[in-house]
């Protein structure tokens, strides 16, 4: 079984600057996240998908964080304009249903400079 | 947002020795508890997952669930170098949404 695929793996920005990040998730697998995980810290969700609704952003900083699962399958994250707090790792997960184990990508490491 | 707390470590133990980490979580509804492992620069993978107060045992790994407490813990038998790792306990909250702890730092120790 394939696992989730993230892309790029690392991506350097200079503040202001807009950066999208790309998931496809494991096969069949109905819910999708995204997380932001800061040196140190554990991941902190951002954003939940079920097929291609939102489920929960309540954490997504929306003046400059967006995302969407057109056709529930894959999904973008979007950073315009970012800010040096945004420096993180962004992960995306993947799960059958909610309540089952998530599976995470490799991550995008962002640096913004 | 729900609470999930975590020694940030780092722990030490020696090679062949039980390593016991520990978590404790504030919302009293939560049913599902999984620890994951993540390595230096990976992403965090699942390790275990358990859902009825006790103990569950895989390999070398248990994870104990004690939901009067609210606490849940993950017990690492024989431990060796690859064990290494941050261990990142995660607790749903609600139906659908997981919280993580900050992570417990484990060396192991040749």
């Amino acid at each position: 079984e394939a696992g989730v695929a993230q892309s790029p793996r690392y991506k350097i920005i200079e503040k202001r600057q807009s950066v999208a990040f790309w998931c496809n998730p494991i096969s069949g697998h109905a819910t999708l996240y995204w997380y932001q995980q800061i040196l140190g810290q554990g991941p902190k969700l951002l954003i939940q998908f079920q097929n291609n609704g939102v489920v929960d952003d309540s954490q997504l900083p929306k003046d400059r964080f967006s995302a969407e699962r057109l056709k529930g399958v894959d999904s973008t994250l979007k950073i315009q304009p970012a800010k040096l707090e945004d420096s993180a790792v962004y992960l995306c997960a993947s799960s059958s249903q909610g309540s089952q184990p998530q599976h995470f990508g490799d991550g995008t490491r962002l640096s913004i400079l | 947002q729900k609470e999930v707390e975590q020694n940030s470590g780092p722990l030490s133990v020696p090679e062949g020795a039980i390593a016991s980490l520990n978590c404790t979580y504030s919302d009293r509804g939560s049913q599902s508890f999984f620890w994951y492992r993540q390595y230096s620069g990976k992403s965090p993978e699942l390790i275990m997952s358990i859902y009825s107060n006790g103990d569950k045992e895989d390999g070398r790994f248990t994870a104990q669930l004690n939901k009067a407490s609210q606490y849940v813990s993950l017990l690492i038998r024989d431990s060796q170098p690859s064990d290494s790792a941050t261990y990142l306990c995660a607790v749903n909250e609600g139906a659908q949404k997981l919280v993580f702890g900050q992570g417990t730092r484990l060396t192991i120790n040749p």
